[in-house]
């Protein structure tokens, strides 16, 4: 059980074009899910939280209208990266936590996105 | 500023011999901690987690082990495998009612026959 996945694993867009990418808990209802990007042999940031049927709340640094999160129900957030330039390719990976367990986030594998 | 740090970017250890991964955190009030495993180009596998009240907590071949006073966490891997191979992070959550995770840089752990 606790599955997440994202969609797509990997993405290749030219610079200026837009990418959706998805994260689903597939056995699990999450109220809240969360963004993080990392890139090479670096750890992973917290860009920001996502709730169920609310705005998010995105960290310091962080552009909101760059990054667009949607979270329209109980097992799917979209993190959006408008108009895409090659200093966010990155890794990005999401995570759920789940309603019926307190503290617990469960990951998902990850959107290497690459900018060109 | 709040952060985690690790002590050691790499660590090498022979298969079968005991790995320990060190982690130091600067939030006193940081209630719950977890460890990850990271294999490239995937996402954070959860290993272990600990809360504030506890200060040693055992799994499968892990053991992880909290000390408030000085505000270090540590991760104990048993017989280590080849498969241990990946990055490992501490992970902390700073705060009272929220979910927020910060993690730590990370130490890569190479396992070698």
């Amino acid at each position: 059980g606790a599955v997440v996945s994202q969609h797509p694993s990997w993405v290749i867009c030219k610079s200026g074009t837009s990418v959706k990418i998805e994260c689903r808990s597939l056995d699990f209802q999450a109220t809240t899910m969360f963004w993080y990007r990392q890139f090479p042999k670096q750890s992973l940031m917290l860009m920001a939280t996502s709730n169920e049927g609310s705005k998010a709340t995105y960290e310091q640094g962080v552009e909101k209208d760059k990054f667009l999160i949607n979270h329209a129900s109980l097992t799917l957030s979209t993190l959006t990266v408008t108009s895409a330039h090659p200093e966010d390719s990155s890794f990005y990976i999401c995570s759920a936590r789940d309603v019926q367990r307190a503290y617990e986030q469960y990951f998902g594998p990850g959107t290497r996105l690459t900018v060109t | 500023g709040e952060s985690v740090g690790l002590h050691l970017p790499t660590l090498s250890v022979q298969e079968g011999d005991n790995s320990i991964i060190n982690c130091a955190y600067s939030n006193s009030a940081s209630d719950y901690f977890i460890w990850y495993k990271q294999e490239s180009g995937k996402g954070p596998q959860f290993i272990i987690d600990i809360r504030s009240n506890m200060d040693k907590r055992q799994g499968q071949r892990v053991t992880v082990l909290l000390n408030k006073t000085v505000k270090h966490l540590s991760l104990q891997i048993a017989a280590t495998q080849p498969g241990d191979s990946a990055v490992y992070f501490c992970a902390e959550n700073p705060r009272v009612n929220t979910d927020k995770l910060i993690f730590g840089t990370g130490t890569r752990l190479q396992v070698f026959p």
